[in-house]
């Protein structure tokens, strides 16, 4: 059964500083992940989405790497800002799994202090 | 449209009424999904539709039962609730192809009494 772990669970950094998020998970033979934003209270915002053939993804100031072998993936932002303050998920998808079936990290909370 | 709507934004209903919440996609995605979520959690999936057909159950208590009368609409119905039913509920969708990204609505705040 695959199992997706989020650390930290949460993150306090002054503005300006790069952003280091982790996520690992058991179960190597992943079809696809998925990095989702989530503000409280609110519905998930799709980030970034890495194939498994892939081994990153860039968008503006976001970037995630993939490393199957070792089941990690890393989501990096740079020059964080207060608007990146909210909870970071990162989701995987087995092959073969029906209806498209994602299995989520626990989450890490990010404050950016200003 | 790009987004996935849902109604109500929050609902508050007693452990004996009968109520519906409603999500709406109009990027004729095929696949539509019903997802729990409890504070500081991450979402558990409970329904899965493809092609307007329930593929998957993740063995959710009756009390929910979903609908998907076309492929631009899902409804979660609900009856005889439990407190600890309250949660956020999300309604998702994803084009047809496995390798595409879900596109998740807003949500709707469920408080039971």
């Amino acid at each position: 059964k695959q199992e997706v772990t989020q650390i930290p669970a949460a993150l306090s950094v002054p503005e300006g500083e790069n952003l280091v998020l982790n996520c690992s998970f058991t179960d190597s033979a992943i079809y696809n992940l998925q990095w989702f934003r989530q503000d409280p209270g609110k519905g998930l915002t799709s980030l970034l989405l890495i194939q498994s053939s892939q081994r990153e993804q860039t968008s503006g100031r976001l970037n995630a790497s993939l490393d199957k072998s070792s089941g990690r993936s890393t989501l990096y932002i740079a020059a964080s800002q207060p608007g990146d303050s909210a909870t970071y998920l990162c989701a995987v998808r087995q092959p073969g799994a029906a209806g498209n079936k994602l299995t989520f990290g626990g989450g890490t909370r990010v404050l950016v202090k200003p | 449209d790009t987004e996935v709507t849902q109604t109500p934004k929050h609902l508050v209903m007693g452990m004996t009424n009968k109520k519906s919440l409603k999500c709406e996609q109009h990027m004729g995605h095929r696949a539509m999904y019903w997802y729990k979520q409890k504070a500081k959690k991450p979402p558990e999936l409970m329904f899965v539709y493809s092609y307007e057909k329930l593929s998957i159950n993740e063995s959710v208590p009756s009390r929910f039962s979903p609908e998907c009368p076309n492929s631009s609409l899902l409804n979660l119905h609900l009856h005889a609730l439990q407190p600890e039913d309250s949660a956020l509920y999300l309604c998702a969708s994803s084009p047809p192809g496995s390798g595409d990204t879900q596109y998740f609505g807003p949500g709707t705040r469920l408080t039971v009494l």
